[in-house]
C-alpha cells in the first residue's frame, strides 16, 4: 500500500539551478495536486491536474511548471530556483468527483527543498 | 480562496474533549465538509467527512447543524499525540471554478 510517493525527500539547490520533483500514486486517482508549505503556515496550492494530460494553476503557480503525462505521475519543475522557493512541497491525489463532492485527498510525505 | 474560517490556535489538556468549530457560510448544496490532521514534518491526513447531522469514526466526531453553515470537529479525551494542526475544507472548488486550497488551520496544543 504505497499510496502517494514523493521523490526526493530532501534536496539542496543553488540559486538558478533547476530540478524536478516526482509524485507517483498507485490508487488510480484522477486528481493530483502540488502544494507548498512554508514554516508555520498552511498549505498553498501551486498547480493541480484533473486528469492525464491536463494541468491548471493554483494559488501560487509562478516559478513552477507541471506535467501529467501519465495518470499515476505528476511532476513539478523549478526551472530557475530562487531562495523564496525554499519550502516543503507536498503532493496529493484524490478520486474524481461524483454527483456530490466527496473529494478526499491523500498526501505524500513531502519534499524538503532548500535554495541557497 | 478558502471558504472556511476556523480559530488559529487552541490549547487543551490531556483527557479533555476538544471541539474545533469551522464556519462556512457560503457552503453549496453539494459540498461535503472534510477535516484533515497534520503532524509536524508530515503531510495532512484525512480524519473525517460529513454532509449533515453527525458522523462518528474511531478518531473523531463531526457535528453539522441543519443549516450547514458551520461544523464542529470533536476529539474525545485528547492525548499529547493529538497535538497537530487541524484543517477544515468545504467542497473542492470555489465559485470561480478554482480548486480550493487549505487555510491556515487550527493549531491544537495538548498539554500534560
Amino acid at each position: 500500500n504505497a499510496g502517494v510517493t514523493q521523490t526526493p525527500k530532501f534536496r539542496v539547490l543553488k540559486t538558478g539551478q533547476s530540478m524536478t520533483l516526482l509524485c507517483a500514486q498507485d490508487m488510480n486517482h484522477e486528481y493530483m495536486y502540488w502544494y507548498r508549505q512554508d514554516p508555520g503556515m498552511g498549505l498553498r496550492l501551486i498547480h493541480y491536474s484533473v486528469g492525464e494530460g491536463t494541468t491548471a494553476k493554483g494559488e501560487v503557480p509562478d516559478g513552477y511548471n507541471v506535467s501529467r503525462l501519465k495518470k499515476q505521475n505528476f511532476l513539478l519543475g523549478l526551472e530557475s530556483a530562487a531562495p523564496s522557493q525554499t519550502s516543503v512541497y507536498f503532493c496529493a491525489s484524490s478520486s474524481s468527483r461524483g454527483p456530490t463532492t466527496k473529494n478526499i485527498q491523500y498526501f505524500g510525505a513531502g519534499t524538503r527543498l532548500s535554495v541557497l | 480562496l478558502a471558504k472556511t474560517t476556523q480559530p488559529i490556535s487552541m490549547d487543551s489538556y490531556e483527557g479533555q474533549e476538544v471541539n474545533i468549530t469551522c464556519s462556512h457560510n457560503n457552503i453549496a448544496t453539494n459540498d461535503y465538509i472534510t477535516w484533515y490532521q497534520q503532524f509536524p514534518s508530515q503531510g495532512p491526513r484525512f480524519i473525517i467527512q460529513g454532509y449533515k447531522t453527525k458522523v462518528t469514526n474511531e478518531v473523531a466526531s463531526l457535528f453539522i447543524p441543519a443549516d450547514r453553515k458551520s461544523s464542529t470537529l470533536s476529539l474525545p479525551r485528547v492525548s499529547l499525540s493529538d497535538t497537530a494542526v487541524y484543517y477544515c475544507l468545504v467542497g473542492d472548488m470555489d465559485n470561480a471554478g478554482n480548486m480550493l486550497t487549505f487555510g491556515g488551520g487550527t493549531r491544537l496544543m495538548v498539554k500534560p
